[in-house]
């Protein structure tokens, strides 16, 4: 089965509010992971990435939160606008030929 | 820059044509991907050339085959495709081995006819 999974298949937030967006793993020596965007018809876009010695990383209206006690790591979204509305995909880039290895992905659609 | 380049964006041909995708990056990564994605589902890997050599083929039927003439340029040469063949085809790039940042081009939307 898929090592890297997701909750929610669909986030429905409303335009302001925060979006919390979940991924699980189950690989314990998983040490690397890639949250990404995808527009329709686009490809996937690297938003941001997190360590296995990190435990929260930050950047522009995004943080990744990474609990490697539960395997688990969240894609928060702050203040959410309408621009946000894509799928979003975490991914484990574990192994040495350097494959992504994607969850199910999440569907955000932001409502006004 | 981070960008990957992949032409053409659509493409549609017949089941006995012969086509080529392809993917050009200019960030110095000696490792390049395809990726072929179907709608509402996560990129699925087909290929990965390292250091301009196929590195790993995920059993990809042969009407698939890949080329790598430089560290900046990726091909994908099609033949022979089936209808079932039409998606995405995304190709990505990044540093060799596990952690580190891999990149995506926008993708070839491929229907087969």
């Amino acid at each position: 089965g898929e090592n890297v999974g997701l909750h929610l298949p669909t986030l429905s937030v409303q335009e302001g509010d925060n979006s919390i967006i979940n991924c699980a793993y189950s690989n314990s020596a998983s040490d690397y992971f890639i949250w990404y965007k995808q527009e329709s018809g686009k490809g996937p876009q690297f938003i941001i990435d997190i360590r296995s010695n990190m435990d929260k990383r930050q950047g522009q209206r995004v943080t990744v939160l990474l609990n490697k006690t539960v395997k688990h790591l969240s894609l928060q979204i702050a203040a959410t606008q309408p621009g946000d509305s894509a799928v979003y995909f975490c991914a484990e880039k574990g192994d040495s030929w350097g494959k992504l290895q994607f969850g199910a992905g999440t569907q955000v659609v932001v409502t006004p | 820059d981070t960008e990957v380049t992949q032409t053409p964006k659509h493409l549609v041909m017949g089941m006995t044509n012969k086509k080529s995708l392809k993917c050009e990056q200019h960030m110095g990564h000696r490792a390049m991907y395809w990726y072929k994605q179907k709608a509402k589902k996560p990129p699925e890997l087909m290929f990965v050339y390292s250091y301009e050599k196929l590195s790993i083929n995920e059993s990809v039927p042969s009407r698939f085959s890949p080329e790598c003439p430089n560290s900046s340029l990726l091909n994908l040469h099609l033949h022979a495709l089936q209808p079932e063949d039409s998606a995405l085809y995304l190709c990505a790039s990044s540093h060799p081995g596990r952690g580190t940042e891999a990149f995506f081009g926008q993708g070839t939307r491929l229907t087969v006819v």
